[in-house]
C-alpha cells in the first residue's frame, strides 16, 4: 500500500479485556517498530520485527504484551487482561533500509474504561 | 543508555516570523542519527528533518534548519517564514545500535499566530 495502515483507528476496552491492534506496513518493508505514546509523551519503543523475527522486545512493558509478524508483513500487537495504564496511542512504524526511511501509521488510540 | 530532552513545552510564533525549539540528547552510541518529527492531530509521525552525527554539516530542508553542535549534544530546529500548517506538537528523537530504534523527547507544542 501507500502508506503504513492501522487499525482499528479507536479501540475502547474493558478493563480486564484482551485486544490486538494490526499494523499494515508498507509492501517490501524489512523493519517493523511498535511505539507505545501515553498522553502528552513521547512515543516510547515496544518491539522490533526484521521480517519475520522479533530481534528486541526490550520495550514491551510486561508479559501482557505480545508481538508478532508470522509472514514478515502483518504485524499484531496484543494485550492480554488490559489495565488502565495500557491507554494510550500504539504506532506502528516500517522502514525499508533503517534509519534513512521510517514511515509512521496513524497509531490506534487505545482507551481502557 | 539514550536520552532525548526537550525543555520547551509550548511554543508560540507569529506567521512569517522565525522559531527556534531546543533539543539536548545522551548517547553511548559512537554512529547516530538525529531526526526532528512533526505531529499534527491526525497522530501521523511526519519526519521533518534528519541529521547524520558524523555529517559535520547541518542540515536543511526548505524552511526548516537545524544547528548541530556534537560536542555540546545540542540539536536545535529553526523554522523560518513560519506558516499556519506549521502548527503541531514537534518531536526531537535520537537512533542508534543495532535495532536504530528512535528514542523521543516529551515534545513542544507549538502554536501559530495569524
Amino acid at each position: 500500500g501507500a502508506g503504513v495502515s492501522q487499525s482499528p483507528r479507536y479501540k475502547v476496552a474493558k478493563r480486564g479485556q484482551d485486544v490486538a491492534l494490526r499494523c499494515d506496513p508498507i509492501s517490501g518493508h524489512v523493519s517493523l517498530f511498535w511505539y507505545q505514546q501515553a498522553l502528552g509523551q513521547g512515543p516510547e519503543f515496544l518491539t522490533y520485527f526484521q521480517n519475520e523475527a522479533q530481534l528486541d522486545k526490550s520495550g514491551l512493558p510486561s508479559d501482557r504484551f505480545f508481538a508478532e509478524r508470522p509472514e514478515g508483513s502483518v504485524s499484531t500487537l496484543k494485550i492480554q487482561r488490559t489495565q488502565q495504564e495500557d491507554s494510550a496511542v500504539y504506532l506502528c512504524a516500517s522502514s525499508f533500509e533503517g534509519v534513512n526511511g521510517y514511515t509512521f501509521g496513524s497509531g490506534t488510540r487505545l482507551t481502557v474504561v | 543508555a539514550q536520552t532525548v530532552t526537550q525543555s520547551q513545552p509550548e511554543m508560540s510564533v507569529q506567521e512569517a516570523e522565525t522559531v527556534t525549539l531546543s533539543c539536548t540528547y545522551d548517547t553511548s552510541e559512537s554512529d547516530y542519527y538525529l531526526f526532528w518529527y512533526k505531529q499534527p492531530p491526525s497522530r501521523q509521525m511526519i519526519l521533518v528533518i534528519r541529521q547524520e552525527a558524523y555529517k559535520q554539516q547541518n542540515a536543511t530542508e526548505n524552511r526548516f534548519s537545524v544547528n548541530f553542535q556534537k560536542a555540546a549534544k545540542s540539536f536545535s530546529l529553526k523554522i523560518s517564514d513560519s506558516q499556519l500548517g506549521d502548527a503541531a506538537m514537534y518531536f526531537c528523537a535520537s537512533s542508534g545500535g543495532a535495532t536504530n530504534k528512535l528514542i523521543f523527547g516529551t515534545g513542544t507544542l507549538l502554536a501559530v499566530q495569524p
